[in-house]
């Protein structure tokens, strides 16, 4: 089954302790992204892969790092939590750059 | 990337067609029209693209006027299951940047 899979679904930690959210799709997509989503703020892109070792700030890519290193993973990592990263995380994938976006089922964190 | 404009919330009931129209009056040439509908707490769902007139599939219709400033995605025959939140989109298919705004919350009520 064609999917975009992360883990952990939900998270709770404490504040500068470093956590990496996996992001991982089985469709051979060429990009991928990381959008976070708060209420009233809707979506955010965080960062966007266009392929392997080619990855881009979005609009919020401030306290977030990524890698791409393996065209079907692209791992979220926050190295020193803080608060107001709490949200809900998606990943998405698709074949090539804005075509249609296949997302996770999500990841709530939650950083104390 | 085009700034796209939506209502913010529309209320229906269920068995009528559901019409939200996106503005993006600094579409480019390029650009094509995406939307997907997002349920709570799930990831969004692609609805529908087009670039020109009319495309439909099996769940609804998007209507793109000749010059592109605006895009009506029609929804028939609305259920309970179609309240969600729904995103326009504009861009190039070739881009990286997404933006997707605020989107429209529609309410279906019985």
């Amino acid at each position: 089954e064609a999917q975009v899979t992360q883990n952990p679904r939900y998270l709770i930690t404490v504040t500068g302790k470093k956590l990496t959210v996996t992001c991982s799709q089985n469709m051979n997509h060429e990009y991928m992204s990381w959008y976070r989503q708060d209420p009233g703020l809707g979506l955010r892109q965080i960062y966007y892969s266009m392929n392997v070792e080619v990855t881009d700030k979005g609009d919020v890519p401030e306290g977030y790092k990524v890698s791409r290193k393996e065209k079907r993973n692209f791992p979220l990592i926050l190295e020193s939590p803080s608060p107001n990263q709490t949200s809900l995380y998606f990943c998405a994938s698709s074949l090539r750059g804005r075509g249609t976006q296949h997302f996770g089922d999500g990841t709530r964190l939650s950083i104390l | 990337l085009a700034k796209t404009t939506q209502p913010i919330s529309m209320d229906s009931y269920e068995g009528q067609e559901v019409n939200i129209t996106c503005s993006h009056n600094n579409i480019a040439t390029n650009d094509y029209i995406t939307w997907y509908q997002q349920f709570p707490s799930q990831g969004p769902r692609f609805i529908i693209q087009g670039y020109k007139t009319k495309v439909t599939n099996e769940v609804a219709s998007l209507f793109i006027p000749a010059d592109r400033k605006s895009s009506t995605l029609s929804l028939p025959r609305v259920s309970l299951s179609d309240t969600a939140v729904y995103y326009c989109l504009v861009g190039e298919l070739q881009g990286g940047k997404l933006i997707f705004g605020q989107g429209t919350e529609l309410s279906v009520k019985p």
